[in-house]
C-alpha cells in the first residue's frame, strides 16, 4: 500500500501523559499536513510542512504540541500533557506539486482517548 | 481563502442523481473550488475540483455558476457508499493548506 500511513490507529491515555503520532505520507509528496477532527466537525489545520521545513502552525496549536519533520519524509505529532479536550482524530495528509490535481492524500487517522 | 457555505444534510433516493450545492460569494479570480468527502471513519477523500469551466470525472461532475459565486457537485448515480459528509473548499492555490467547513452530511436512502 502506498498511501498516507498513521500509527498507532488507537491511543488511549491518561490526562497529563505524552503522545506522539507518526505520520509516513506517500513517497515524495513534499508537503505534510497535520489535522484534528473531533466528532461532528470538519477537519481542523492544525500546521503543515514542506520538506523538513514547517510553513505554518495554527494559532490554535497550543504550546504543547510540537511536530517535526526532520529529513523531509515522516513526521511526528507531540502532544505533551494531554488534557482531555485533546481527544480527537488527529490526521495526516500529503500532496506533491507534481501531481495533476494537486489534491491532499489523507490517512485514515490516529485517534487519541484522555481519559 | 474565501468561505463556503453548505446546507447541513440532505437525502439522496439510491440510483438517483445527488445534486449538493454550495455558495461561495466571496470567491476570488485565483481561487479554486474543491471537494472532499469523508466516509465515517476515514480520512477525507478528493473528488473533484474546478476553477472556471465545468469538470467531470469518474466520480462526480462539477458545475460552476458563471459568476463563479455557486457550484454543484453531481453524483449521477448515487449509491448507498456515496452516503459520507461532503466538503466544498475554495483555495487560491493547489498546493496551499486546505481549510474545511462543517460540510453536508449525505445520506443516500435505500
Amino acid at each position: 500500500d502506498t498511501g498516507v500511513s498513521q500509527n498507532p490507529r488507537h491511543k488511549i491515555t491518561k490526562r497529563g501523559q505524552n503522545v506522539t503520532f507518526r505520520c509516513d505520507p506517500i513517497s515524495e509528496h513534499n508537503r505534510l499536513y497535520w489535522y484534528r477532527q473531533t466528532l461532528g466537525q470538519g477537519p481542523e489545520f492544525l500546521t503543515y510542512f514542506q520538506n523538513e521545513a514547517q510553513l505554518e502552525k495554527s494559532r490554535l496549536l497550543s504550546d504543547r504540541f510540537s511536530a517535526e519533520r526532520p529529513k523531509g519524509s515522516f513526521s511526528t505529532l507531540e502532544i505533551q500533557r494531554t488534557e482531555q479536550g485533546d481527544s480527537a482524530m488527529y490526521l495526516c495528509a500529503s500532496s506533491a506539486r507534481t501531481s495533476g490535481t494537486g489534491e491532499l492524500f489523507f490517512g485514515e487517522g490516529s485517534r487519541l482517548t484522555v481519559l | 481563502d474565501a468561505k463556503t457555505t453548505q446546507p447541513t444534510s440532505m437525502d439522496c433516493a439510491e440510483g438517483r442523481a445527488a445534486n449538493l450545492p454550495c455558495n461561495h460569494s466571496t470567491i476570488s479570480g485565483n481561487e479554486y473550488v474543491y471537494w472532499y468527502r469523508q466516509i465515517h471513519s476515514q480520512g477525507p477523500q478528493y473528488i473533484i475540483h474546478g476553477l472556471k469551466n465545468n469538470e467531470t470525472n469518474e466520480m462526480a461532475s462539477l458545475i460552476i455558476t458563471e459568476d463563479r459565486k455557486s457550484s454543484t457537485l453531481i453524483l449521477p448515480h448515487a449509491t448507498l457508499r456515496d452516503t459520507a459528509v461532503y466538503y466544498c473548499i475554495v483555495s487560491k492555490t493547489s498546493y496551499d493548506k486546505v481549510i474545511f467547513g462543517p460540510g453536508t452530511s449525505l445520506s443516500v436512502i435505500p
